[in-house]
């Protein structure tokens, strides 16, 4: 069974520009949740889709926002970037109140 | 909202020596999990627990559920290098929601 599958594993942006993250979750999983991760600041949640809907959300401000497919896929989109949304950015899919599987990650620099 | 909280912060040891990291919600959770994320790597799932009291063990790593269904603790025993890295605690809630603490950060110096 594949993991979870995260594109770009690296990026470099430029501030005021906008980055868009992709995930692809195990399959079968409908749950694909967001997690920005920082050092000395832990997994911040950022929002969780199920079924196409969002269904969790968290204390990030309306630059970043998410979607999900059909298939379950998710894209995450951060606009007009700031020097501080540099990251790593973990997306995790589940099922249920199961275990969450995360993927490698992207680790996005902004200049 | 919901907040979990864990300490400590870091944590450096001697190999050999015990270790004990610490989880508190502020609200009821329906579960915890524990995850480990090794050095430039990504969270990886330990164990869940689901009841009050719950104790459960995985070799020298003990888990415990509080009775209020509010805090946590994973505790290594006779550390070992291999046990390097950053342990999270998560608390699920009513909703589905999946909120990690910060992490306690384990060194082990051999």
């Amino acid at each position: 069974k594949a993991g979870v599958t995260q594109t770009p594993r690296y990026l470099i942006k430029t501030r005021g520009q906008q980055v868009t993250l992709s995930c692809s979750p195990i399959s079968g999983h409908r749950s694909v949740s967001w997690y920005q991760q920082t050092p000395g600041q832990g997994l911040q949640f950022l929002f969780e889709y199920f079924s196409e809907t969002q269904r969790n959300k968290g204390n990030f401000p309306g630059r970043f926002s998410g979607r999900q497919f059909s298939n379950s896929r998710s894209e995450m989109n951060v606009s007009t970037l700031e020097l501080g949304d540099s990251a790593l950015y973990l997306c995790a899919s589940r099922t249920g109140d199961t275990e969450a599987f995360f993927g490698q990650g992207t680790r996005l620099t902004v200049v | 909202g919901q907040q979990v909280m864990q300490i400590p912060q870091y944590q450096h040891v001697q190999e050999g020596e015990d270790f004990t990291t610490y989880c508190n919600s502020s609200t009821t959770l329906s579960n915890i999990q524990w995850y480990k994320q090794r050095p430039g790597g990504h969270p990886v799932f330990l164990i869940q627990l689901v009841k009050s009291g719950e104790v459960k063990k995985q070799k020298r790593l003990t888990f415990q559920f509080g009775e209020a269904k509010k805090n946590s603790s994973l505790h290594i025993t006779a550390t070992q290098t291999t046990d390097v890295g950053t342990y999270f605690c998560a608390g699920n809630n009513q909703g589905g929601k999946l909120i990690f603490g910060q992490g306690t950060e384990l060194s082990v110096k051999p």
